[in-house]
């Protein structure tokens, strides 16, 4: 069965500076992998998602995430973030051919000015 | 496109009192899921639906618990009696794809307070 994990619940961090988010995942298959984020009282909205192919993955709002087999990974990062940033950060997980996605327990974005 | 809608919003009830809760999928789409989430467990996948179709249950907490899709447009989520624990926001998200590779785009969700 695949397992998804994010490796901090909260990331505090300056308007402007660069951010990283961590997950890492298991499955014995081929897996596609997802970002979502979720705003205040909203529901989940794709970010970006791999399929298998390229390693780095570009999304919406300047966000983009590395493939890393070998260490199962798959990082988000922003260059530079924005106060509008601060937001939920889920990174999910599905087997190929498979129809349940596995979510992370989420990564609290907050963004200070 | 009005996205996945959701109704109600919010819901405060009673233990022991029936709560439905709805869903209207984007049109096209064929496939339905409801969660749940909550502070101790995250996000749960409850139940998949396919063409109205449940395909995987295993989510669904307890017989308190039943989904139905009477057509490609409509479902719903019901707790029957409903308990404190139940408390969560329950979204439901669609998708154009038979398996879950396709982006699953979610409702604002259903806050249900159970006292």
């Amino acid at each position: 069965a695949q397992s998804v994990t994010q490796l901090d619940s909260q990331v505090p961090v300056f308007e402007e500076a660069p951010v990283e988010l961590r997950c890492n995942y298991s499955s014995s298959v081929s897996v596609y992998l997802f970002w979502y984020v979720q705003y205040p009282n909203q529901g989940l909205q794709l970010l970006l998602k791999y399929l298998p192919g390229s390693t780095l993955v570009k999304g919406i709002n300047g966000f983009e995430a590395e493939f890393n087999k070998s260490q199962t990974s798959f990082h988000l990062r922003k260059p530079s973030v924005h106060i509008s940033d601060t937001a939920e950060y889920f990174c999910a997980v599905i087997n190929t051919g498979g129809f349940k996605t596995i979510f992370g327990a989420g990564t609290r974005l907050f963004v200070k000015a | 496109d009005a996205g996945v809608i959701q109704s109600p919003r919010h819901e405060v009830t009673e233990m022991g009192q029936e709560v439905t809760l709805r869903c209207k999928p984007i049109s096209g789409h064929n496939s339905l899921f409801w969660y749940r989430q909550t502070m101790m467990r995250g996000l749960e996948l409850l139940i998949y639906f396919n063409n109205n179709v449940p395909i995987d249950d295993s989510g669904m907490p307890e017989d308190r618990f039943s989904a139905k899709m009477p057509n490609a447009s409509f479902s719903t989520l019901k707790i029957q009696p409903s308990e404190p624990r139940d408390s969560a926001v329950y979204f439901c998200a669609s998708s154009t794809s038979a398996t879950s590779t396709d982006t699953q785009y979610f409702g604002p969700g259903t806050r249900l307070t159970v006292l």
